[in-house]
């Protein structure tokens, strides 16, 4: 299976701030799914939109989805201190129906 | 509900013995479980998928006998590290698909570190 891509690779935000992460995937998808990864820990989900949905909300997180593009993004409002952590993006979907990874965002939210 | 206990969460050994790695389902049966390799500042790369009373299927470029999985129930698979070497020193994360949801479901990741 190949990685998609995120970017940035890593973000640097104050407190209070909005965060944007990108994601770019490379096979047809059921849908995408976003992950939070606290360090040297497991992964929580956080969201997950189907390839029929264009954006999609949660509490302060806000998904969209391009399948034209082949992309997504991740916009967390109003960060804090507690959202520091990397952000995985997960393409489901492809002949293998498996979830592929992208290589990440590490979000650093300074107090 | 919906959680994967993986354990140990860390582990040291010395090269050339062997390393078990238990996920065990605790509030669901678990058909198919997932096996992650994930090495520091990169993405979680699948291994293999185990499948309960079968072969587990492994991605192109594992080694089947080196890692070595065996899913006997519907809530415990185990991925075993078998003759370590350096090389092998990773996270190891579980996960299982949550039937209805769509998503999947984490252990908590295996530091192995092989010295």
């Amino acid at each position: 299976s190949q990685q998609g891509e995120e970017d940035p690779q890593a973000l640097s935000i104050q407190e209070g701030e909005n965060a944007t992460m990108n994601c770019s995937y490379k096979t047809s998808i059921n849908n995408l799914q976003w992950y939070r990864q606290n360090s040297g820990r497991g992964l929580v989900h956080l969201i997950l939109i189907r390839s029929n949905e264009r954006e999609k909300h949660s509490g302060r997180l806000r998904v969209t989805l391009d399948t034209s593009k082949k992309s997504s993004s991740l916009l967390i409002t109003a960060s804090r201190a507690a959202d520091t952590a990397s952000y995985f993006c997960a393409a489901f979907g492809g002949s293998a129906r498996q979830l592929t990874f992208g290589s990440g965002t590490q979000l650093t939210v300074l107090p | 509900g919906a959680v994967v206990s993986q354990h140990p969460s860390w582990v040291i050994c010395k090269s050339g013995t062997s390393v078990k790695i238990e996920c065990r389902s605790l509030d669901f049966q678990a058909t198919t479980m997932f096996w992650y390799r994930q090495f520091p500042k990169q993405s979680l790369m699948l291994m293999a998928t185990s499948n309960e009373g079968s072969k587990a299927t492994y991605e192109q470029g594992v080694e089947k006998d080196k890692f070595l999985i065996n899913h006997a129930s519907l809530t415990l698979s185990t991925l075993t590290v078998t003759s370590a070497h350096p090389e092998d020193s990773s996270f190891y994360i579980c996960s299982a698909r949550i039937t209805g949801l769509h998503g999947y479901t984490f252990g908590s990741g295996t530091r192995l570190t092989v010295v």
